[in-house]
């Protein structure tokens, strides 16, 4: 199975920061990762696919790198709405793998 | 607009059976695989099962594998888990999610949290 190592696991920072979550996988999955927003008590939300393909409706200042087995999400200026916990996801297989998940909290 | 609606989660006690259903509307159901995912409390998304389109394919996490059993209905457009021999780690939220693949299609239930304890 193909493992999924996000990091970190918390981070603090405050409106307008450039923020940049990582995830790495076991084995290449080309570009086939997705990230996620999910806010509490709430379904997680698309924002990237494909690696670097923003979801239609999803604000700009979200950007998606990378392939094979490192990538990153970076949200260029964090706004008050980012505060929310992030997942990576690989969709090489039909088995699925998130991330651990990464925390935005204020600073 | 796509709608994917969870039910049958409730307190179970460990060693039962449970079964949840995911309603399908908005969409073409016969078009997609479909995925359950759980979070259990205070915790991150797992992954736990996958049916495709037409029911012919399944795909288990190694968590739950020989214990629960992935299902589809097209007549109905209904999704179903059967869960046996629950355990408190089977404690969580369960989401049905239509999850990207090689199109963008994702979309996500607003989950049934299931409980195990005596």
């Amino acid at each position: 199975d193909i493992q999924m190592t996000q990091s970190p696991s918390t981070l603090s920072a405050s409106v307008g920061d450039r923020v940049t979550i990582t995830c790495r996988a076991s084995q290449s999955i080309s570009t086939w990762l997705a990230w996620y927003q999910q806010k509490p008590g709430k379904a997680p939300n698309l924002l990237i696919y494909k690696a670097s393909t923003l979801e239609s409706g999803v604000p700009s200042r979200f950007s998606g790198s990378g392939s094979g087995t490192e990538f990153t999400l970076t949200i260029s200026s964090l706004q008050p709405d980012d505060f929310a916990t992030y997942y990576c996801q690989q969709y090489n297989s039909y088995s699925r793998t998130f991330g651990q998940g990464t925390k935005v909290e204020i600073k | 607009q796509v709608q994917l609606v969870e039910s049958g989660g409730g307190v179970v006690q460990p060693g039962r059976s449970l079964r949840l259903s995911c309603a399908a509307s908005g969409f073409t159901f016969t078009d997609y695989g479909i995925h359950w995912v759980r979070q259990a409390p205070g915790k991150g998304l797992e992954w736990v099962a996958f049916i495709s389109y037409d029911g012919s394919h399944k795909y288990y996490a190694d968590s739950v594998r020989g214990r629960f059993t992935i299902s589809r209905d097209n007549s109905k457009k209904m999704l179903y888990l059967q869960m046996n021999s629950l355990r408190a780690g089977d404690t969580a939220v369960y989401y049905c999610a239509g999850l990207v693949a090689a199109n963008s299609f994702d979309y996500w239930g607003q989950g049934t949290l299931v409980t195990v304890s005596s």
